[in-house]
């Protein structure tokens, strides 16, 4: 079946050691977005990436990156996490940046110790 | 700018009666509307939009919602509720006349389906 897909589904780090979470998807779609959600909370858009164009978000820090080395995959970094980081990361696509509907993954919740 | 309000943190409703989550918007243009569920430690599962044309809109797993200009208002609503329809649910709104690619979420509202 055609998806989005996160690794891992858990991730824990340490204050300020870097981590990278994973995102590919099936659907071939041109868009991919990544939302970090802290408890109790609405999603909040970092970026996205339309193709190879990125797109950041003015409030995003400085600390979040995301790399797409081709249509399928997308990668968020976050190079010195800190406690406040700690929440769950969603990846979405979309075949366009309009109408289209946005389809989520499942999530990756991250613990920061 | 586009912004989208959830007036109920949390819904409680009996197993079998109807149910509605309410969900106002504002946007400066026109709206595209959507409406997500998210169920514990899971990402948003698409249920519903409204991008034009009939104001009632029908989803999946027997949801709908109603697109109601003048109250800018996009109330989603279930007929008879499942206990498997307790969940989280999201309005979002697009402003598509100001060319806005970004997604607004509303904070939530929490489904309590009583057996």
């Amino acid at each position: 079946d055609a998806m989005v897909i996160q690794n891992p589904r858990y991730q824990v780090t340490q204050f300020g050691k870097p981590v990278t979470l994973s995102c590919s998807q099936t659907l071939n779609h041109n868009v991919m977005y990544w939302y970090q959600q802290k408890s109790s909370q609405a999603p909040k858009l970092l970026f996205h990436y339309y193709d190879k164009d990125f797109n950041n978000e003015a409030d995003t820090p400085d600390n979040f990156q995301s790399r797409r080395p081709n249509t399928s995959f997308c990668f968020l970094d976050i190079r010195s996490p800190g406690l406040g980081d700690a929440a769950m990361y969603l990846c979405a696509t979309s075949r366009t940046v309009h109408q289209e509907t946005q389809y989520f993954g499942p999530g990756t919740r991250l613990l920061v110790l | 700018a586009q912004s989208v309000a959830q007036p109920e943190d949390q819904v409680n409703v009996a197993e079998g009666n109807p149910l509605t989550v309410k969900c106002t918007y504002s946007v400066s243009g026109n709206p595209y509307l959507f409406w997500y569920v998210q169920y514990p430690n899971r990402g948003l599962q698409f249920l519903l939009k409204y991008i034009t044309g009939d104001n009632l809109v029908k989803g999946s797993y027997g949801f709908e919602a109603e697109f109601n200009k003048s109250q800018t208002s996009f109330h989603l609503k279930k007929p008879s509720a499942l206990v498997s329809d307790s969940a989280l649910y999201f309005c979002a709104v697009r402003d598509i006349t100001a060319g806005s690619y970004q997604l607004t979420f509303g904070k939530g509202t929490k489904l309590s389906v009583i057996p």
